[in-house]
């Protein structure tokens, strides 16, 4: 089976840069995923890394290290509308998707 | 495109009960799923249909059971409600081949009494 580790909280100030954390456990492993969660909605896919190293897209970044079994999500230039939660996800060698317990970004002014 | 439709909404039901959640997707993916998400936790697999025509059990399959009807809907449907069933249910999508880029539903709240 699968299991994945992220902090359940993090906060930050508009204008920085936050680093979501996530290690994983695993008995196959084919890449991790990262989605974004707004109170009350759905999630909403961000990005994946099935190779090691960084995947940019805008102001947001993926990371993995497959030799750590680890990951980090990187959100620069934090504005409001990013407090949500994050979830990091796990595809097995099944192709199913093993969530994390996510992790809650409040953004300060 | 609607992309991945849920009804309903909002549902209470008492012990014993019966529903259907419904799920349809006009994004013509392959793949479908049903999660649920309990308060403060991540989305767990309950049940997966790789293409028209196959189901998969996920994580936590008990007390449930699902439809692949066509292509675009995929149902999920639980015999006997019981009140650890009380939680938020997302059907998603995706293409062939990239199951790891996923489309949800808006949910259905669902609450059993």
């Amino acid at each position: 089976g699968q299991s994945l580790e992220q902090p359940s909280e993090v906060t930050a100030v508009e204008g920085a840069i936050v680093q979501i954390n996530c290690t994983y456990q695993t008995s196959g492993f084919y890449g991790l995923s990262w989605y974004q969660q707004h109170d009350g909605g759905a999630p909403t896919f961000l990005s994946y890394n099935a190779l090691d190293g960084l995947e940019e897209t805008g102001r947001f970044s993926s990371f993995l290290s497959r030799s750590d079994s680890y990951g980090y999500l990187l959100l620069q230039e934090l504005q409001m509308k990013d407090s949500a939660s994050y979830f990091c996800a796990a595809m097995d060698s099944s192709y199913k998707l093993i969530f994390g317990s996510g992790t809650r970004l409040l953004v300060r002014p | 495109n609607a992309g991945v439709t849920q009804t309903p909404k909002f549902q209470v039901l008492k012990t014993g009960q019966s529903m259907t959640l419904q799920c349809a997707q006009d994004m013509n993916h392959n793949s479908m799923y049903w999660y649920r998400q309990d308060p403060g936790m991540g989305l767990r697999l309950i049940y997966y249909s790789a293409s028209e025509g196959t189901t998969d059990k996920g994580e936590v399959p008990n007390g449930y059971n699902v439809s692949r009807l066509n292509k675009r809907e995929f149902s999920l449907r639980l015999e006997s409600a019981a009140p650890s069933q009380t939680s938020v249910y997302f059907c998603a999508s995706s293409e062939l081949g990239k199951h790891n880029e996923q489309f949800f539903g808006p949910g259905t709240r669902l609450t059993v009494l």
